[in-house]
């Protein structure tokens, strides 16, 4: 079955400080992973996929992650937090069984201090 | 850019009751998908529709079924409402295949809150 782990509930980080966030997958074939962001009552917001090609990939508001296929995983990362990035962090995998649903992880969430 | 829209926002019922949510995609896009999303936990799919037919099916209850309609809209009908049944419902859409969009990337609406009483 594909799917997805995000080990740490939660992760701290300062202002300004470099962020990441953990992901690994476990897929069958090629992975089409994606990281989506949650704020408190919103829907999930697409940040950034995973399809092929390089596997340094940047996406919305400064963030970009890391497809490293040897580690099995898809680390979320920024430069420089920001307090406006504290939220929950999910990671996801495409179904390749049914090239529809997406498979989350339990979440990340983020909380950046001033 | 116009998002996913979902109604209602909330929605409070008693147990037994019946409920319907409603999804209206993105324009263009002719697949849906509903997701529930239970208090603390990740979002599990429930089921998906393309082209107004059913394409993928996830754990979603007897109780529950979902249609797709002629302009794309989706509406999911909920019956004899449990407690656990309490959550964040998600819709989200994609878009159609064409050579600058992708079928890869999932749009998600702002959700509805289902409260069972």
């Amino acid at each position: 079955a594909q799917s997805v782990a995000q080990p740490e509930d939660q992760v701290n980080v300062a202002e300004g400080n470099p962020l990441t966030v953990k992901c690994t997958y476990s897929v069958s074939g090629n992975p089409y992973l994606f990281w989506y962001v949650q704020y408190p009552n919103r829907g999930l917001q697409f940040l950034l996929k995973y399809i092929t090609g390089d596997n340094l990939v940047k996406g919305s508001y400064g963030f970009e992650a890391e497809f490293n296929k040897s580690q099995t995983s898809f680390h979320l990362k920024k430069p420089s937090a920001l307090v406006s990035d504290s939220a929950l962090y999910f990671c996801a995998v495409r179904d390749i069984r049914s090239f529809q649903k997406l498979v989350f992880g339990t979440g990340t969430r983020l909380l950046v201090s001033p | 850019a116009a998002g996913v829209i979902q109604s209602p926002r909330h929605l409070i019922k008693e147990k037994r009751e019946t409920a319907t949510l409603k999804c209206y995609p993105i324009p263009r896009h002719d697949t849906v998908y509903w997701y529930q999303q239970g208090p603390g936990q990740d979002p599990q799919f429930l089921i998906s529709f393309y082209e107004k037919m059913q394409s993928d099916k996830g754990s979603i209850p007897d109780r529950f079924s979902a249609q797709q309609f002629s302009d794309y809209h989706s509406e999911l009908n909920m019956s004899s409402l449990e407690l656990g049944d309490s959550a964040l419902y998600f819709c989200a859409s994609s878009p159609t295949p064409g050579p600058r969009t992708s079928t890869d990337t999932q749009y998600f609406g702002p959700g509805t809150r289902l409260t069972v009483l």
